[in-house]
Formats: structure tokens, sequence, C-alpha cells
């Protein structure tokens, strides 16, 4: 596609739900991100794929929070058992992977709110 | 441990002045540094990019400095405008053990710039 998609682009869910949010990349882009944003607050890395490489997922706050991708292409982000400070814009991002250049482009992001 | 540390949360300036935005980090040692814009309610989007070997990069009235020895780099923005109020990020990517660049780009917390008519 000509950019990143991310939906749902608003999710409202009660505590204790399962959510999923998705992130289509720009098409042949290898590497995929996500990153989490409090109100107010920077970028939180969460998890980063590339290619057919173990991910990365040194940025998973906790066990609760999973990201698959499919095919090298679709990413899902899965928040089990939703807690309130769970409450934040989770954005995804692409790149193509350049030895030492890794410019990302990013979605417009999925607002999560948990009641 | 890393970290980046971008100079101030906010920075408010008279539109036609130069805004300069400073980007602080430790233990990195990185190849490159980006800057991102961020609008309210969007993501970011890439402006720049700076290489190690580089000290300065310009782009039309922005211009980046990198100094590897201070580990600083300085984001500036020449006769500024009110369209130019928007988030600021810096950006590293790190390197592990070996010296070799890895994906995952770290961001800095983001400096809110407001231009003043």
């Amino acid at each position: 596609g000509a950019g990143v998609s991310q939906s749902p682009s608003n999710k409202v869910t009660e505590k204790g739900k399962d959510v999923e949010l998705r992130c289509d990349p720009i098409s042949g882009h290898t590497a995929l991100y996500w990153y989490r944003q409090s109100l107010g607050q920077g970028l939180e890395f969460l998890i980063y794929f590339q290619g057919n490489s173990a991910p990365d997922k040194s940025g998973l706050p906790s066990d609760r929070f999973s990201a698959e991708r499919t095919g090298g292409s679709v990413s899902t982000l899965t928040i089990q058992r939703t807690q309130q400070e769970d409450s934040a814009v989770y954005l995804c991002a692409s790149s193509e992977r350049r030895i030492g250049a890794n410019v990302l482009t990013f979605g417009a992001g999925s607002r999560l709110t948990v009641l | 441990s890393q970290k980046i540390e971008q100079n101030s949360e906010a920075l408010n300036i008279q539109e036609g002045k130069t805004a300069t935005l400073t980007c602080n980090y430790t233990n990195y040692s990185p190849a490159y540094l980006q800057w991102y814009r961020q609008d309210p309610g969007r993501g970011p989007v890439f402006l720049l990019l700076i290489r190690e070997n580089e000290k300065e990069k310009r782009k039309e009235r922005l211009k980046v400095t990198f100094d590897t020895t201070l580990k600083q780099s300085l984001f500036h923005i020449t006769a500024s405008q009110p369209a130019d109020s928007a988030t600021y990020l810096c950006a590293l990517i790190g390197t592990n053990a070996g010296g070799t660049s890895y994906g995952k780009l770290t961001f800095g917390q983001g400096t809110i710039l407001t231009v003043h008519p």
C-alpha cells in the first residue's frame, strides 16, 4: 500500500478483555516495529521484526503482550487481560532494510482505552 | 544503561527566530542519528538522518549537527514559522558488542516546539 495502515484507529475495551491491533506495512518493507505512546510521553519500543529473523521482543512489558507477523507482511499485536495502564496509542512502523539506515514510516496509530 | 535525553520538554520561540533542539545520549555508539516530527494525533514523520562521519546535514530550513565526542546532536530550524509547531524526536539505533548496528530504533522523549506569530 501507499502507507502503513493500522486498525482499529480507536478501541475502547473493558478491563480484562483481550484486544488485537493490526498493522499493514508498506509493501516490500522487510522490517516492522511496534511502539507504545502514553499520553504526553515518548515512544516506548515494544517489538521489532526483521525478515525471517527471530523478532526482538525485548520491549514487551509483560507476558500479556504478544505479536506475530504472518508471511512477512501483516502484523498483529495482541494484549490479553487488558489493564487500565495499557491505555495508550500503539504505533506501528515499517522500513526497508538498509545497512546502517532504517528510516521508519509510521502509521497513524491505534488508540486503546481500557475502562 | 543506554539513555537518550532531549533538552527540554517544551520550547517556545517567536516566528522568524531559529529554534535549537538538543539530543544527548549515553552508552550508545550510533552509526547514525535520526530526527522525526510528530503532530498531534499522528505518527512521527522522518525528517533527517545524519551519519557518524558527518558533522552537519541540511535540508531547506533544517540543519542537524552530530558530535560523537560530546554524544550530542543539535537540530536547528531557521526562520521558524507557526507551522513548524510540533513535537520533535531524535532516535538512535543501538549496536551490539561487536559494533554491528541492529534494527531496534530508540526514541528520545521529544521536545514540544511552539512558534508564536
